[in-house]
């Protein structure tokens, strides 16, 4: 079935430090992705999204790239701030049958000044 | 981002109580869920409504009801709750129909349960 996988937190990093999340997805068809951000006592945002293969999507010094060969999405940031600690979630959407949306378990950050 | 507003924030409870969540959104979509959150579980999707009507129900127990009145508004009626309810709940909307759209969330609710 379809589903998302990503890298079990929480990462812990200083200020400054290069961020990797990895995410890698399972999905019929050509699904859209996209990052989502949970700061605390927050619902969840929208972060980014790619919706076909080759795409980058960024916002706020976060990428990430559709890789379709690989099945993968990794958020990358080149440089932490302690405001990035939060939770990430990566998430697929289908594009057929019922559009349903579908989450990874989350990632906890945790940056330290 | 006030696009989805849920009440209340927090709610304690006993288990024989009855109350309810709200959610509204003022984004214009036309589907509407609730999920919930629970401490190191990922999320959990548990109702969803296309133009007011439910189109999925994850094996939700009955002690939880939802009423979506229109496509802008939606709650939870929770009755004789379990500690185990005791989560974030979170509802969220998008626009169905279009390609590529994501969810918008709201703040969620804090809902214990003694």
């Amino acid at each position: 079935g379809d589903s998302v996988t990503q890298m079990e937190g929480p990462v812990t990093l200083s200020e400054e430090a290069f961020l990797t999340i990895n995410c890698t997805y399972t999905a019929t068809g050509y699904p859209s992705l996209f990052w989502y951000v949970q700061y605390p006592g927050e619902g969840l945002q929208l972060l980014l999204k790619a919706t076909k293969a080759d795409d980058k999507g960024s916002n706020k010094g976060f990428e990430a790239t559709y890789r379709k060969e690989t099945t993968s999405f990794h958020l990358e940031k080149g440089s932490v701030q302690v405001s990035d600690s939060a939770v990430y979630f990566c998430a697929l959407r289908l594009n057929t049958g019922g559009f349903k949306t579908i989450f990874g378990a989350g990632t906890r950050l945790f940056v330290k000044a | 981002e006030t696009g989805v507003t849920q009440t209340p924030r927090h709610l304690v409870m006993g288990m024989t109580n009855k109350k309810s969540l709200k959610c509204e959104q003022h984004l214009g979509h036309n589907a509407m869920y609730w999920y919930k959150q629970s401490a190191k579980k990922p999320l959990e999707l548990m109702f969803v409504y296309n133009f007011k009507e439910q189109t999925e129900n994850n094996s939700v127990p009955s002690r939880f009801s939802p009423e979506c009145p229109n496509s802008s508004h939606l709650f939870l009626h929770l009755h004789t709750l379990q500690p185990e309810d005791s989560a974030l709940y979170l509802c969220a909307s998008s626009q169905e129909g279009q390609r590529n759209q994501p969810q918008h969330f709201g703040d969620g609710t804090r809902l214990s349960i003694l």
